[in-house]
């Protein structure tokens, strides 16, 4: 059982929106830096959003990430069947001092 | 570039121990705290622990479920972190990453390519 809550998979048509969300608590999502994190099949994963919504260089600007209270969400726009991956949301947890993933998030393309 | 490769990855026996090395390239690695993370087969990630740069003593934190058994420790010189394992159980069977960083607000920025643990008799 993770500590932050992401659904198990989403699933959406090319072109269209996803939204993935991550719900924690006040310990972890509440009160520290939330990034995202895609892996691709077979491939390590890659950093995607840092501080709640930046994005590293070369990421394009079809990921978004935003945070309220407890919850984080990734949005991916203008889906593409090479962002066919798992997502996983990530922060410090205060209360467990330890870092904390989310579940993951299977993005299916349809 | 920013490199870093994992090493020391194999078959170890339960009971047994296994350093893992990751070696990198391409940044100050001083200047960074550093971090492991795992995944076990068909299964989600699980961060282990984080050192910290030496500005901070070098301070080491891990996740419970490691805590005693695993030690992080790092060679600023050879810009290598290292993780020893200790009392490996069947369930530390999985791909070991190295990463950069220490969950401040970069987040993991850095990610090496992993290397597979399998703890069987």
């Amino acid at each position: 059982q993770s500590v932050l809550t992401q659904p198990p998979s989403v699933s959406a048509a090319p072109g269209q929106k996803v939204t993935i969300s991550c719900s924690g608590s006040g310990f972890n999502i509440g009160n520290n830096f939330v990034s995202w994190y895609q892996q691709l099949p077979g491939t390590a994963p890659k950093l995607l959003i840092y501080d709640n919504n930046e994005r590293p260089s070369g990421i394009p600007d079809r990921f978004s990430g935003s945070k309220s209270g407890t919850s984080a969400t990734l949005d991916i726009t203008g889906l593409q069947t090479g962002d066919e991956a798992d997502y996983y949301c990530g922060t410090w947890d205060s209360s467990l001092s330890a870092g904390v993933f989310g579940g993951g998030t299977k993005l299916t393309v349809l | 570039e920013v490199q870093l490769a994992e090493s020391g990855g194999g078959l170890a026996q339960p009971g047994r121990s296994l350093r893992l090395s990751c070696t990198t390239s391409g940044f100050t690695f001083r200047d960074f705290a550093m971090s492991w993370v795992r995944q076990a087969p068909g299964k989600g990630l699980e961060w282990l622990g984080l050192i910290k740069k030496k500005d901070y003593r070098g301070t080491t934190q891990y996740a419970a479920s490691v805590t005693g058994r695993f030690t992080i420790s790092r060679d600023d010189s050879k810009s290598i972190v290292y993780l020893q394992m200790d009392d490996l159980k069947t369930e530390d069977t999985a791909v070991y990453y190295c990463t950069r960083g220490g969950w401040y607000r970069d987040g993991l920025d850095q990610w090496g390519q992993g290397t597979l643990v399998t703890v069987s008799s």
